[in-house]
């Protein structure tokens, strides 16, 4: 059974620091990994999508990495502002399509 | 903006009631899911619909049943509701001819029950 972690749960850093949010999956047989972001209240926007057959995605100042054989993924912020503050959320999607979702770590940027 | 949107956006209902909850995906968008998020907590897969027909289901009891239609739009219903049922209820949808690519969420639609 697919369980997703994700450490640290909270974290807060200063403006324009750069950041690593980590995921780690105990059935590295997944079809992919998302990366979301959720503001309070409201739904998940989705950031980052690495296929299995991927190493790294990059958008922007966010970079995903996936590392299958370790089952880790981490999430690779730059140059940080306040506007990133926000929970984010990993997801694994297994080959028969269901996706298990981590607890989200809550980033606080300070202005 | 993703395109998904669901209603009501909260909505209040005592132990015991039932409740339906709507999302509308973009068009062409043939595969929606819907989980539950519990505060705090992240999203809890409920089930899938591929073209109108359930192909996936997460650990929720039959009470929870769904329904997709040809018209992209989709619901969740929840009969004989229990205080644990309170949540904030996402739907996500994905685009045509396959399930494995990028989910798009709605706002959500967030349910009290007392």
């Amino acid at each position: 059974k697919q369980e997703v972690t994700q450490i640290p749960a909270a974290l807060s850093v200063p403006e324009g620091e750069n950041l690593v949010l980590n995921c780690s999956f105990t059935d590295s047989a997944i079809y992919n990994l998302q990366w979301f972001r959720q503001d309070p209240g409201k739904g998940l926007t989705s950031l980052l999508l690495i296929q299995s057959s991927q190493r790294e995605q990059t958008s922007g100042r966010l970079n995903a990495s996936l590392d299958k054989s370790s089952g880790r993924s981490t999430l690779y912020i730059a140059a940080s502002q306040p506007g990133d503050s926000a929970t984010y959320l990993c997801a694994a999607r297994s080959w028969d399509d269901k996706i298990i979702f981590g607890k989200g770590t809550r980033l606080h940027i300070l202005p | 903006e993703t395109g998904v949107t669901q209603s009501p956006t909260h909505l209040i209902k005592t132990r015991g009631q039932q409740v339906t909850l709507r999302c509308s995906s973009q068009s062409g968008h043939n595969t929606v899911s819907w989980y539950q998020q519990a505060l705090g907590q992240g999203p809890q897969f409920i089930f899938q619909y591929y073209r109108e027909e359930e192909n996936g289901r997460g650990n929720f009891p039959p009470r929870f049943s769904g329904l997709q239609f040809p018209n992209y739009s989709s619901e969740l219903n929840v009969n004989a509701l229990e205080l644990d049922d309170s949540a904030l209820y996402l739907c996500a949808s994905s685009l045509e001819g396959t399930s494995r690519e990028t989910q798009y969420f709605g706002p959500g639609t967030r349910l009290l029950v007392l």
